[in-house]
């Protein structure tokens, strides 16, 4: 079965940027990789995906190895706000499944 | 209103009731989903529904029911539940058709717990 790994937990200094990282070695070539984060008391919402090339956005960046097997999500300044837990996602396109990993608490010291 | 509303927030039932469980999505989508989370697990998925029709069913035992009436709600109908059953049952919704701008948008959850 597809699988993610990600660390159960990290710290970040607030104002430095935030690594994330996460192993996906079973993904195929057509799954897309999403994060997305859960803030408390909240539902998951939508952070970034992206498929083989690095991504942008204003929430964050996504790099993807160059063999797909892993990627990172890279927070460039971290707030107190971005303390959640991150999920890093395989989406197989046209099959309705993101599998969920059991995601990486990320705790900001102010 | 906008994006994906869950009622309610939180529901406690004894394992004879019956109760249901209520999404609705404000984004116009055409796919909706019900996803479970347990402490400590990964999200489960439960059900999808795309276009009203039910196109996934993880599994899921008897006791929970889902129903889609339309493209912008979502019910799901608990009944004879157990203990273990207890979690945060969180709807989401997406736009399935344009693979590479497919993502889901989550309501905040009905936290259960099944006495």
């Amino acid at each position: 079965d597809a699988k993610t790994t990600q660390p159960n937990s990290m710290e970040s200094n607030e104002e430095e940027p935030v690594h994330l990282p996460c192993n996906h070695s079973t993904i195929s070539g057509t799954d897309y990789i999403h994060w997305y984060r859960q803030l408390p008391s909240q539902g998951p919402e939508y952070v970034i995906h992206g498929l083989t090339s690095n991504v942008n956005n204003r929430m964050a960046s996504l790099a993807i190895a160059e063999d797909r097997k892993s990627s990172t999500l890279i927070l460039h300044r971290a707030t107190l706000r971005d303390a959640a837990v991150y999920y890093c996602t395989q989406y197989t396109s046209g099959t309705y499944k993101y599998i969920f990993g059991t995601g990486t608490r990320l705790k900001v010291l102010a | 209103e906008t994006g994906v509303t869950q009622t309610p927030r939180h529901l406690v039932m004894g394992m004879t009731n019956k109760k249901s469980l209520k999404c609705e999505q404000h984004l116009g989508h055409n796919a909706m989903y019900w996803y479970k989370q347990s402490a400590k697990k990964p999200l489960e998925l439960m059900f999808v529904y795309n276009f009203k029709e039910q196109t996934e069913n993880n599994s899921v035992p008897s006791r929970f029911s889902p129903e889609c009436p339309n493209s912008s709600h979502l019910f799901l109908h608990l009944h004879t539940l157990q203990p273990e059953d207890s979690a945060l049952y969180l709807c989401a919704s997406s736009q399935v058709g344009q693979v590479a701008d497919e993502k889901l948008f989550f309501g905040s959850g009905t936290q259960l717990s099944v006495l």
